[in-house]
């Protein structure tokens, strides 16, 4: 089962342009990490917050956490081609402490 | 600094056939996992290693096995492939299981005819 859930499935923007992707998630949690996914690589780390944490900046990202509607968005800013990916959220399990990974964004920055 | 390395890259298997998947990570975690990737899916966790000498089951552990050979790596068994278990294979590791970064490798695509 699928704690997380991206949303939209796809987006597709320009070079410059902002990207806002959405996590929804079902139960409570204590951290939620955002990953990013290039076409036939393995997954990296971008943030990780805390369930006690609102906001969190790293570069052009921004990832938000509101606890009250289980959901958090990551934003990034001032998009370059080079962030053509899949972005996934994962989220604690409700056993053990163990993420559990959505089916993704796929994210297309045009040139 | 390697990170985590998997091996084999590609993988093609006939039905019944049996292989082993190999990890190993230089970054002296403690926690070692497997993912599967599938279409639309997003990943499933199959098995994690909390600690060397530890293994525990993930969401979908059935017909795989799992061995936490010492700190460094954690291999992934198919005793016997089933078309089913196509898909494309990460191993991961991490500081401990509590909330900590996942390191990834770079996948292996297993293909079952």
């Amino acid at each position: 089962s699928q704690q997380g859930e991206e949303d939209p499935q796809a987006l597709s923007i320009q070079e410059g342009e902002n990207a806002t992707m959405n996590c929804s998630y079902k139960t409570s949690i204590n951290n939620l990490q955002w990953y990013r996914q290039n076409s036939g690589r393995g997954l990296v780390h971008l943030i990780l917050i805390r369930s006690n944490e609102r906001e969190k900046h790293s570069g052009r990202l921004r990832v938000t956490l509101d606890t009250s509607k289980k959901s958090s968005s990551l934003l990034i800013t001032a998009s370059r081609a080079a962030d053509t990916a899949s972005y996934f959220c994962a989220t604690d399990a409700y056993y053990g402490q163990n993420f559990v990974f959505g089916p993704g964004t796929r994210l297309s920055v045009l040139p | 600094n390697a990170g985590v390395t998997q091996t084999p890259k590609f993988q093609v298997l006939k039905t019944g056939q049996s292989m082993t998947l190999q990890c190993a990570q230089d970054m002296n975690h403690n926690s070692m996992y497997w993912y599967r990737q599938d279409p639309g899916m997003g990943l499933r966790l199959i098995y994690y290693s909390a600690s060397e000498g530890t293994t525990d089951k993930g969401e979908v552990p059935n017909g795989y096995n799992v061995s936490r050979l010492n700190k460094r790596e954690f291999s992934l068994r198919l005793e016997s492939a089933a078309p089913s278990q196509s898909s494309v294979y990460f191993c991961a590791s991490s500081e401990s299981t509590g909330g900590t970064p996942l390191h990834f490798g770079n996948g292996t695509r297993l293909t079952v005819t």
